[in-house]
């Protein structure tokens, strides 16, 4: 099984700045056939079910603000919010759809400084 | 609009049975995987198992094989969980969700139910 970890745990950021999350996988997680990473980002407010922010490693889903990036390939992944607002407080998990079991970090807990 | 709502979730004693449902609306039920996502409290998120459009194939995480069985009713757009055997560790909320290619990639959930495994 392919195991996924955060880093950090936590952050503190101050609203407008960047703030940063990166994700590793225990093995790669791009599919050679077509050369897409099979790696997604999820925001997950208290109380609410997970939101699909990024898949494919960089490709931001409809409706999701541009100020959130994602970015890497193979074993190492970041997710960017370039410049933090307050309903960007949440936490954060990346999650590989490379192989079954497909498998989530254990997430990134987002505060404002 | 897409909706995906939960129910059946409880408190059941430790080798109980519980079934969930989830009734989808708003796409074509039939065209897509689905499958359940856990999250015990103040944990993060499991994935439990899925299940192909019309049913023919089934994939479980490891530790619930032998216990739990997903189904779906595609003329009534719902989606079940049948969990047998329960254990203090399946204590958590169940999530449905709608998987975009069969690949374990989720674009849309539902608001959860509680499962509370506990004598």
């Amino acid at each position: 099984d392919i195991v996924m970890t955060q880093s950090p745990d936590s952050l503190a950021v101050s609203l407008g700045e960047r703030a940063t999350i990166n994700c590793k996988s225990s093995q790669s997680v791009l599919y050679s056939s077509n050369n897409k990473n099979y790696l997604a980002w999820y925001q997950q407010k208290p109380g609410q079910p997970p939101k699909l922010l990024i898949y494919w490693a960089s490709t931001r889903e409809s409706g999701v603000p541009d100020r959130f990036s994602g970015s890497g390939s193979g074993t190492d992944f970041t997710l960017t919010i370039s410049s933090l607002q307050a309903e960007d407080v949440a936490v954060y998990y990346c999650q590989q759809y490379y192989s079954t079991p497909p498998a989530f970090g254990q997430g990134t807990r987002l505060e404002i400084k | 609009e897409v909706q995906l709502v939960e129910s059946g979730g409880g408190l059941v004693q430790p080798g109980g049975s519980l079934r969930l449902s989830c009734a989808a609306s708003g796409f074509t039920f039939s065209s897509y995987w689905m499958s359940w996502v856990r999250q015990a409290p103040g944990k993060g998120l499991e994935w439990v198992a899925n299940i192909k459009q019309d049913g023919s194939e089934k994939y479980y995480v490891d530790s619930v094989k032998g216990r739990f069985t997903i189904s779906r009713d595609n003329a009534k757009n719902s989606l079940y969980l049948q969990m047998n055997s329960l254990r203090a560790e399946d204590t958590a909320v169940y999530y449905c969700a709608r998987d975009q290619d069969g690949v374990g990639l989720w674009d849309y959930w539902g608001q959860g139910t509680l499962v509370t495994v506990s004598s």
